[in-house]
């Protein structure tokens, strides 16, 4: 089975301070893509990043970073100097063809991040 | 491009009534999902089809749910009749096909309120 696990249900943290939101999931596949999604306010599921199992590099794009550890079956994000529009849920997820015709991505339940000045 | 649009944005309707959503995918794009986000279940997936026909409908909650993909720029998730607990956001998302490295877009979903 696949499961996705998002340990932190809510993080708060003053402007410029560095944060981290872990992910660590389960799959049996051997094939599988983590992906990071962000859910402001407003609602809307906004795609960050995706990630194959075969590539273990962090990857970096601006403030955000990303630590994909096969070791421990983690994929944490990092946002560095956190600014008040980072505010939102953050959702980890997984998509694999494990007993699947199609991928689907199985969600994490979601790590609200609050940042304040 | 644009996105996947859906529409409403929001919906308020009594408890027994028929709701319709509606999902336009992203151009080109072969696969399209319907998910739920609840307080309870989180996000779930509800049914997904490929070239318009349905493939995976495991996850529709219970025969009041349905889905149609008549062409592929349009579906609908209809609920009849509808009640309180269906209460949430409802999701379309689209990807150009079904391989786990696709990247799925979501629209803006549809915020459902029954009383």
């Amino acid at each position: 089975a696949q499961k996705v696990t998002q340990a932190q249900t809510e993080i708060s943290v003053v402007e410029k301070e560095d944060v981290t939101l872990d992910c660590v999931y389960e799959t049996r596949d051997t094939t599988y893509y983590l992906f990071w999604y962000k859910q402001p306010p407003s609602g809307e599921l906004v795609f960050l990043i995706r990630r194959n199992s075969f590539d273990e590099q962090n990857e970096i794009s601006g403030r955000y970073s990303w630590n994909f550890q096969k070791s421990t079956s983690s994929f944490n994000f990092t946002i560095t100097a956190s600014q008040v529009v980072d505010s939102a849920v953050y959702f980890c997820a997984l998509s694999s063809r494990y007993r699947s015709t199609a991928s689907k991505l199985t969600f994490g339940t979601g790590t609200r991040l609050q940042v304040t000045l | 491009d644009a996105g996947v649009i859906q529409s409403p944005r929001h919906e308020v309707t009594e408890m027994g009534q028929e709701v319709t959503l509606r999902c336009k995918p992203i151009s080109g794009h072969d696969y399209l999902f319907w998910y739920r986000q609840t307080m309870m279940r989180g996000l779930e997936l509800l049914i997904y089809f490929n070239n318009n026909v349905p493939i995976d409908d495991s996850g529709m909650p219970e025969d009041r749910f349905s889905a149609k993909m008549p062409n592929a720029s349009f579906s609908t998730l209809k609920i009849q009749p509808s009640e309180p607990r269906d209460s949430a956001v409802y999701f379309c998302a689209s990807s150009s096909d079904g391989s786990s490295g696709n990247t799925i877009y979501f629209g803006e979903g549809s915020w459902l309120t029954v009383v």
